[in-house]
């Protein structure tokens, strides 16, 4: 059974980068059949996909975030990872990882419990 | 703006069968999965593909697509069916970005 959990701090102050970590257990993100993804929900919101990485490290952002989202992969840890820089309060919000078949077909089938991150002084 | 476009709200009486719909051009070259998500909890797929649920997903949801547009049935709704559905597919662009709707909230009389 694949398990996804999210780690990082939960409070961040503005114009700082958020840094989230997504560990992986139950299966290896080299295997080469997913995209390993970050999605977040603002309180009270719709979801929005932040972006997501190939194990080889190729990464594809949302258009909106592009600009300020790095996502990186670390394979011997089997952990992926986020940062998002110059943050403001509007991107104080619920980060959730989850995996997605490369097949753009098969939906995100696994997702972490997700992580508040705040943002405030 | 999300370029899936999702009804707010729908509500459906205890054991009857309710639709949930879902526009946007990406759909006419992508299927839409379905997420159900309940409050404080994490989405969890209910629908991939032309028609397929994962493992422990109930028969009575079941989905469908024509056109720019994908539906989400649930066929004798339950109490526990209420939730927030989202509904997500590749993007129109071709270049392997995702994109959700805005969630509808299903609530169940």
């Amino acid at each position: 059974q694949v398990q996804l959990q999210e780690s990082g701090p939960g409070l961040v102050k503005p114009s700082q980068t958020l840094s989230l970590t997504c560990t992986v257990s139950g299966g290896s993100i080299s295997s080469g059949d997913y995209y390993w993804s970050w999605i977040r929900q603002p309180p009270g919101k719709g979801l929005e996909w932040i972006g997501y990485i190939y194990y080889s490290g190729s990464t594809y952002y949302n258009p909106s975030l592009k600009s300020r989202v790095t996502i990186s992969v670390d394979t011997s840890k089997n952990q992926f990872s986020l940062k998002l820089s110059s943050v403001t309060a509007a991107d104080t919000a619920v980060y959730y990882c989850a995996r997605d078949y490369e097949d753009g077909e098969s939906g995100f089938d696994y997702w972490g419990q997700g992580t508040l991150v705040t943002v405030s002084s | 703006s999300s370029e899936l476009t999702q009804d707010p709200a729908v509500s459906v009486a205890l054991g009857q069968t309710v639709r949930i719909t879902c526009q946007g051009d990406s759909l006419r070259s992508y299927y839409a999965s379905w997420y159900q998500q309940k409050p404080g909890q994490a989405p969890v797929l209910v629908i991939y593909g032309k028609n397929n649920r994962p493992s422990g997903i109930p028969d009575r949801f079941s989905g469908s697509s024509s056109g720019n547009t994908a539906s989400l049935t649930i066929t004798g709704a339950q109490a526990e069916d209420e939730a927030d559905y989202y509904c997500n597919s590749r993007d129109s662009s071709g270049n392997h970005l995702a994109v959700f709707g805005g969630g509808t909230k299903l609530t169940v009389l």
